[in-house]
């Protein structure tokens, strides 16, 4: 059973630019959320994709959006990158919506200039 | 203040000894979860929790969920150097697996 993948692993990005990060499922996971970690600190839910549709949203401003495809895997963008974007981004999926524990990819490291 | 706050934010425990660390949120809890993680790596799924006065083992960790406290507290017993890492609680506040983390606490075992 494969678990969730994240790409690119690490990323390096200047001020004003746009990035698109990569997620696949794990097997028989229809459910992604993403999340932001500043260092320091604990992951921030950014949104969640179900079945192809945004599933809720965190505190966090339209310039970060995402998709989900008919295979389940999903990609967050972020445009107009600002330095506090610098983080570590979390994908998690799980098969389905509650009651199941989620399982997260090894994230990708993203540093702006 | 944080949803949920954890304590202590860090702590060095003596390889062999006992350590606990605890969860209270200021919301009302649907389901808590417990994960841990190594340095810039992602989370690994400990245990879930979802009902009052539910408690859960897994070799030497243990996590046990007060309800009408609103708390969670992680257990481990005889502590060894591959329980280093950063423990995280969760939140999922009215189902639907859209997690509220605590800040993390960074363990250290001596060896």
């Amino acid at each position: 059973e494969t678990g969730v993948t994240q790409s690119p692993t690490h990323l390096i990005k200047t001020r004003g630019q746009q990035v698109t990060l990569r997620c696949s499922s794990q097997s028989g996971h229809n459910t992604v959320s993403w999340y932001q970690q500043a260092l320091g600190q604990g992951p921030q839910f950014i949104f969640q994709y179900y079945r192809e549709e945004e599933n809720g949203r965190g505190n966090f401003p339209p310039r970060f959006s995402g998709l989900q495809f008919p295979n389940y895997s999903s990609e967050l963008n972020v445009n107009a990158l600002e330095l506090d974007d610098s983080a570590l981004y979390l994908c998690a999926s799980s098969p389905g919506l509650s009651n199941q524990p989620q399982h997260f990819g090894d994230g990708t490291r993203l540093s702006i200039l | 203040s944080q949803e949920l706050e954890q304590s202590p934010q860090s702590l060095i425990v003596q390889e062999g000894k006992n350590l606990t660390i605890n969860c209270t949120s200021s919301k009302t809890l649907y389901g808590l979860y417990w994960y841990k993680q190594k340095y810039g790596e992602g989370l690994i799924f400990l245990m879930m929790l979802q009902k009052g006065g539910e408690e859960k083992s897994h070799e030497k960790i243990t996590a046990k969920l007060d309800e009408k406290k609103q708390q969670s507290s992680l257990h481990i017993t005889a502590s060894q150097p591959s329980h280093a890492g950063i423990y995280l609680c969760g939140a999922d506040r009215a189902a639907g697996n859209k997690l509220t983390f605590g800040g993390g606490t960074r363990v250290l075992v001596k060896p």
